[in-house]
């Protein structure tokens, strides 16, 4: 079992809809949470920065940590089709050394 | 402009040459990363460094080899060894172990 899992989608809505991105991790020790976004042939640029549990908000997006379900989730707001891109999961503890990171979603919102 | 700089930004080599890639980052962080992206695959991670003239092994290093002489730079060589060279190589830092990493533009390597 991979330590952080993520849906590889296509996940393909429309223009306007709410996106609801996630990842599952095994590790209860997690406790630094990160969202990054990466374009076709881009590197990954981080959209999202959290520590422990609960929500932040920025702009269209919401990052949410549910720590007890080892959960979290990336909500995108009144989606457009610029948010296509994938979305990459990354995670860490105290007492680790590096990210460990998801397999990342792909994306798709159509006009 | 802070950031981190990746170059080249495409490079071709042929079989059995070693490579080097080049990785400059002037924001100060003490952490640098590389990794490599396959089509439709996450990042895995070949090799890190917490401190200058100090870095470990990630999870796919063989084949590769990086030095770490100054805080500012962290080349990655892909050997000879290295069986399937070709692929998008991500170069990151961050300000510690527990800060988020920031990325540069990747280079895409091809060999032939």
């Amino acid at each position: 079992q991979k330590e952080v899992e993520q849906d590889p989608g296509p996940l393909s809505v429309p223009e306007g809809a709410i996106v609801s991105l996630n990842c599952t991790y095994s590790n209860s020790a997690f406790q630094y949470f990160m969202w990054y976004r990466q374009y076709s042939r881009k590197g990954p640029e981080l959209l999202m920065y959290t520590y422990s549990s609960g929500n932040k908000e920025d702009g269209r997006f919401t990052a949410q940590v549910d720590k007890s379900s080892k959960y979290i989730s990336l909500f995108i707001r009144d989606s457009q089709p610029s948010d296509s891109a994938t979305y990459l999961c990354a995670m860490s503890s105290y007492n680790t050394d590096k990210l460990i990171f998801g397999t990342g979603t792909r994306l798709q919102v159509f006009p | 402009d802070g950031g981190i700089t990746q170059s080249p930004k495409y490079l071709f080599r042929k079989e059995g040459q070693n490579v080097t890639l080049s990785c400059e980052q002037n924001l100060n962080h003490d952490a640098m990363y590389w990794y490599r992206q396959d089509p439709g695959q996450g990042l895995r991670l070949i090799y890190y460094s917490q401190i200058v003239n100090d870095f470990q092994k990630g999870d796919i290093a063989e084949g590769y080899s990086v030095s770490r002489e100054k805080k500012e730079s962290f080349p990655l060589t892909v050997t000879s060894a290295q069986k399937n060279p070709t692929a998008f190589y991500l170069c990151a830092s961050s300000d510690g172990t527990n800060t988020e990493a920031f990325f540069g533009q990747g280079t895409r390597l091809t060999v032939v």
